[in-house]
C-alpha cells in the first residue's frame, strides 16, 4: 500500500536555527515526490517536484532532496515567515492519477 | 488569471441535508481532484477527473459524487451529509508535464463544511 509518513509532526525553531523536515514513503515505483507550504487556513502551495534518488531542487531557504525511501527539506537560517505546515506528497508510477500526502510538519520560527 | 476558486468557503448543513461544492479553474488543465483535509490525517483524495466527462474514485469517495462537463468545472455533490463528513473540503487541478505526466497541484483556498 502506498503510504507517506512525515516527521516530525510539529518543530519550533528559533530564528537562524537550521534544521531538517523528513519525508518517508512506500510506493511502488515512484514517479513524482512534492513539497507544498500551507499557511493557516488556505490551501496548499507548491514548492518542489523531485523525480529520481540523488536529485536536489533549491528556493531561497528551502532545499529538497530525494533517495530511494525518503525526502528532506532542509530550511537554512530559517525566518518567522517560513512558519507554516510543509506537506508531502507522492505519485506512484503504477497509478499515476492518484497523489498520496503526509500529515505534514508544522514548523514555528520564533523571531 | 483566477487560479482555482472554490465557493462557498463556509457551509454549515444538518444532517441528512444535501448540497453542492462548486471548484472551477480558468488554466485549461486537464486533470482536477477532490480532497479532504482532517486535523493529524492529511490530504485525502475523494474523486479526480482526468478530463471532461471522466471521473474516478480516490481514497474517501463514499457519500460523494461528481461530474465533470466542461473542462472548467468539477463540482462535488453530498448526497446526504453526515457529521464524519465534517472537514475542509480543497480543490485541485493539475498541469501536465512532459518529464513526468500530472505535475504540481494548484489548490483553492477551501470550503470549511460543518455538518450537525
Amino acid at each position: 500500500e502506498d503510504q507517506v509518513t512525515q516527521s516530525p509532526e510539529a518543530l519550533r525553531l528559533q530564528e537562524g536555527e537550521s534544521s531538517s523536515l523528513n519525508c518517508s514513503y512506500t510506493v511502488s515505483g515512484l514517479r513524482g515526490l512534492f513539497w507544498y507550504r500551507q499557511d493557516p487556513g488556505k490551501g496548499p502551495e507548491f514548492l518542489f517536484t523531485l523525480y529520481s534518488a540523488g536529485e536536489e531542487k533549491e528556493k531561497e531557504r528551502l532545499k529538497a532532496t530525494l533517495t530511494k525511501k525518503e525526502s528532506f527539506l532542509h530550511i537554512t537560517a530559517p525566518k518567522p515567515e517560513d512558519s507554516a505546515t510543509y506537506l508531502c506528497a507522492v505519485q506512484a508510477a503504477n497509478n499515476f492519477n492518484k497523489f498520496y500526502f503526509g500529515s505534514g510538519t508544522k514548523l514555528n520560527v520564533k523571531p | 488569471n483566477a487560479g482555482v476558486t472554490q465557493t462557498p468557503k463556509f457551509q454549515v448543513l444538518k444532517t441528512g441535508q444535501s448540497m453542492t461544492l462548486q471548484c472551477a479553474q480558468d488554466m485549461n488543465h486537464e486533470y482536477m481532484s477532490w480532497y479532504r483535509q482532517d486535523p493529524g490525517m492529511g490530504l485525502r483524495l475523494i474523486h479526480y477527473s482526468v478530463g471532461a466527462g471522466i471521473t474516478d474514485q480516490g481514497e474517501v469517495p463514499n457519500g460523494y459524487n461528481v461530474s465533470r462537463s466542461t473542462t472548467e468545472d468539477f463540482p462535488l455533490r453530498l448526497l446526504s451529509a453526515a457529521p464524519s463528513q465534517t472537514s475542509v473540503y480543497f480543490c485541485a487541478s493539475t498541469r501536465t508535464s512532459g518529464h513526468a505526466g500530472y505535475n504540481e497541484q494548484f489548490f483553492g483556498p477551501g470550503t470549511r463544511l460543518t455538518v450537525l
